[in-house]
């Protein structure tokens, strides 16, 4: 069974530029989560789906995020523009409706300079 | 407001030798605790989960962990750490449904 995909890995930007980052989830599972991880920290909820409705974006900073699920499947963040403080890797994950049995992708990388 | 604590940054262990990583909660309900691993360059991938019954629960690769609800605590053991367990530990709480918050980790050294 394929895993959550992610791509890219790692993206080097200069600040102000636009970026994205795009998650193919588990077949199948109905929720998506994009996380964000500082270095030296857990992850972060930024935002939850659930099928193609985003249930929780609270935590989602709207002036230069956004994000999307089209068709309940795959899922797109964006920013823009990007700030030196983004420089975070930013980890995407899907799950069967299970509380907590999460599985991830191995994240995006990103370097604002 | 739920949040967990990991007190210990980094821990340097022998291979062979026993290992237990400290996690406090703040949770005002029963709380759903997790503790997923983070190995370099990989995604997070769940270790074992507690819901309700048995306090001692078993994971994957020979882990286990105890929630104490007197200490408002739930530990990550293993008897004998092995080289690949090098990784970085993450304990995480469920706020409600599917909405995990997590502490800030703790990283795990192997010295042969």
């Amino acid at each position: 069974e394929a895993g959550v995909v992610q791509s890219p890995r790692y993206k080097i930007i200069e600040k102000k530029q636009p970026v994205a980052f795009w998650c193919n989830p588990i077949s199948g599972h109905n929720t998506l989560y994009w996380y964000l991880q500082n270095l030296g920290q857990g992850p972060e909820l930024l935002i939850r789906y659930e099928n193609e409705e985003a249930v929780d974006d609270s935590q989602l900073p709207k002036d230069r995020f956004s994000a999307e699920r089209l068709k309940g499947v795959d899922s797109t963040l964006k920013i823009q523009p990007a700030e030196l403080g983004d420089s975070a890797v930013y980890l995407c994950a899907s799950s069967l409706n299970k509380v907590g049995e999460l599985f991830f992708g191995e994240g995006s990388r990103l370097t604002v300079l | 407001a739920q949040s967990v604590t990991q007190p210990d940054i980094h821990i340097t262990v022998s291979e062979g030798a026993s290992l237990e990583l400290r996690c406090n909660y703040s949770y005002g309900a029963t709380p759903y605790l997790f503790w997923y691993v983070q190995s370099p360059g990989q995604g997070l991938q769940l270790l074992l989960k507690y819901f309700s019954g048995d306090t001692l629960v078993q994971g994957i690769k020979g882990f286990e962990a105890e929630f104490k609800r007197s200490q408002s605590s739930f530990n990550l053991r293993k008897p004998s750490v092995h080289w690949s367990d090098a990784a970085e530990y993450f304990c995480a709480v469920g706020e409600g449904t599917d909405k995990l918050i997590f502490g800030t980790g703790t990283r795990l050294q192997v010295f042969p």
